[in-house]
């Protein structure tokens, strides 16, 4: 059974801190890697994908991954009260040509005023 | 900006019942799928769809399901005899090409609740 592992938190960071997330997983194929943004009974909503080593850039929001270690983070700059949600880490597994997302648990994230 | 539209947004229904839950996807995507999400768990994968047939479907999409692009435009997951079990928040996604550089684009869901 692949997994995706966060850590459910709820983690509490300050407005206008930093907030950092991580995920790892047990797939060591697996290539490609999103993060999804989930409000209180709502949908998942995409903030980025990554599947190249390093970091990826956009906006206030930057992913890492680093796939010798089959870990890979968002961080979360000048958080806004906005951004508390819960953050999904999801990855792309392959399996004789067909896609499919595995979830993890996702950690939810409160930005205190 | 095109997007997944789910219908209807809540279902309830009586334990046993048949249910049809219906997506429309962005309209030049090829690949579809279903996930649900059980109150307070993860999102769980339940079955992929491409070029008329299913690609690949989880333990928990059992005979009790069915999917069906009917009409080229909806997308159906239909659960044949419901069970209490069965409620959750069901929510259709559609990418459109192969690869992990096309990202699933989710619809708003739907909430099925088990009488």
């Amino acid at each position: 059974q692949k997994e995706v592992e966060q850590n459910s938190g709820p983690l509490s960071v300050p407005e206008g801190a930093i907030a950092s997330l991580n995920c790892t997983y047990s797939d060591r194929g697996s290539q490609s890697f999103f993060w999804y943004r989930q409000y209180s009974g709502k949908s998942p909503e995409l903030i980025m994908f990554i599947y190249s080593n390093g970091d990826k850039e956009d906006g206030r929001f930057t992913a890492q991954l680093n796939k010798a270690s089959q870990y890979v983070s968002l961080l979360i700059r000048d958080s806004q009260p906005s951004d508390s949600a819960t953050y999904l880490c999801a990855v792309n597994e392959v399996n004789f040509g067909n896609e499919k997302l595995t979830f993890g648990t996702g950690t939810r994230l409160t930005i205190i005023p | 900006e095109p997007e997944v539209t789910q219908t209807p947004s809540h279902q309830v229904t009586q334990m046993g019942q048949e249910v049809i839950l219906r997506c429309v996807p962005i309209s030049n995507h090829l690949y579809f799928y279903w996930y649900r999400q059980i109150l307070g768990q993860k999102v769980e994968f339940l079955v992929s769809f491409y070029n008329n047939e299913i690609s690949e479907k989880s333990e928990i999409f059992d005979d009790q399901f069915s999917v069906e692009r009917p009409d080229g435009s909806n997308f159906t997951l239909k659960i044949r005899s419901t069970k209490l079990e069965d409620s959750a928040m069901y929510f259709c996604a559609s990418k459109p090409n192969w690869g992990g550089g096309q990202p699933q684009h989710f619809g708003d869901g739907t909430r099925l609740s088990i009488l």
